[in-house]
């Protein structure tokens, strides 16, 4: 079976404090990649990060960090210094094998609050 | 920047009637994707299309929605006889060089 968990529905932070937004996935496959995308208020859906199975090393990209562990199915999303703009649904999504199908999980909405 | 538009960007319409979401690349694109999203809820697959057919689709994508590419250029998504339960916000996406999918703006399709 094909499931990405968002166990966290909504986050509320104030800003300049950390973040941290969860994701557990299962597959049955062992070639897979995993994505997280950001849903702001204006409703599209920005493309953050694509993670294939075979890489686990973390990935910073500015103030945003990617922690993918295999042994613990999860690909965690941390923001450091969140600010205000932050604030948005993320979601994670996974793909296995040769399907493209994005299998996003339910989002966590986060607000940063001044 | 979304590698995709999409028009209208809200399509009102009656129940029963028909529907067709557009959407342009901006780029030569080969692969495409239709996602909905209803109020509140997380993004669903329909299909995905590729080189003139679908490679994949989904339960939802049921014998009343169609997709096609007319003219090597806009991409389609139709929805023959349109429910309530169809109204959501439609997604066309496209997929860059590591297999990531852009999405378009979306367009938010009411049913009344």
């Amino acid at each position: 079976a094909q499931k990405v968990t968002q166990a966290q529905t909504e986050i509320s932070v104030v800003e300049k404090e950390d973040v941290t937004l969860d994701c557990v996935y299962e597959t049955r496959d062992t070639t897979y990649y995993l994505f997280w995308y950001k849903q702001p208020p204006s409703g599209e859906l920005v493309f953050l990060i694509r993670r294939n199975s075979f890489d686990e090393q973390n990935e910073i990209s500015g103030r945003y960090s990617w922690n993918f562990q295999k042994s613990t199915s999860s690909f965690n999303f941390t923001i450091t210094a969140s600010q205000v703009v932050d604030s948005a649904v993320y979601f994670c999504a996974q793909t296995q094998g040769g399907s493209e199908k994005l299998v996003f999980g339910k989002g966590t909405k986060l607000t940063v609050n001044p | 920047e979304p590698e995709v538009t999409q028009t209208p960007s809200h399509q009102v319409t009656q129940m029963g009637q028909e529907v067709i979401l557009r959407c342009v690349p901006i780029s030569n694109h080969l692969y495409f994707y239709w996602y909905r999203q209803i109020l509140g809820q997380k993004v669903e697959f329909l299909v995905s299309f590729y080189n003139n057919e679908i490679s994949e689709k989904s339960e939802i994508f049921d014998d009343q929605f169609s997709v096609e590419r007319p003219d090597g250029s806009n991409f389609t998504l139709k929805i023959r006889s349109t429910k309530l339960e169809d109204s959501a916000m439609y997604f066309c996406a496209t997929r860059g060089l590591y297999n990531e999918q852009f999405f378009g703006p979306g367009t938010r399709l009411t049913v009344l």
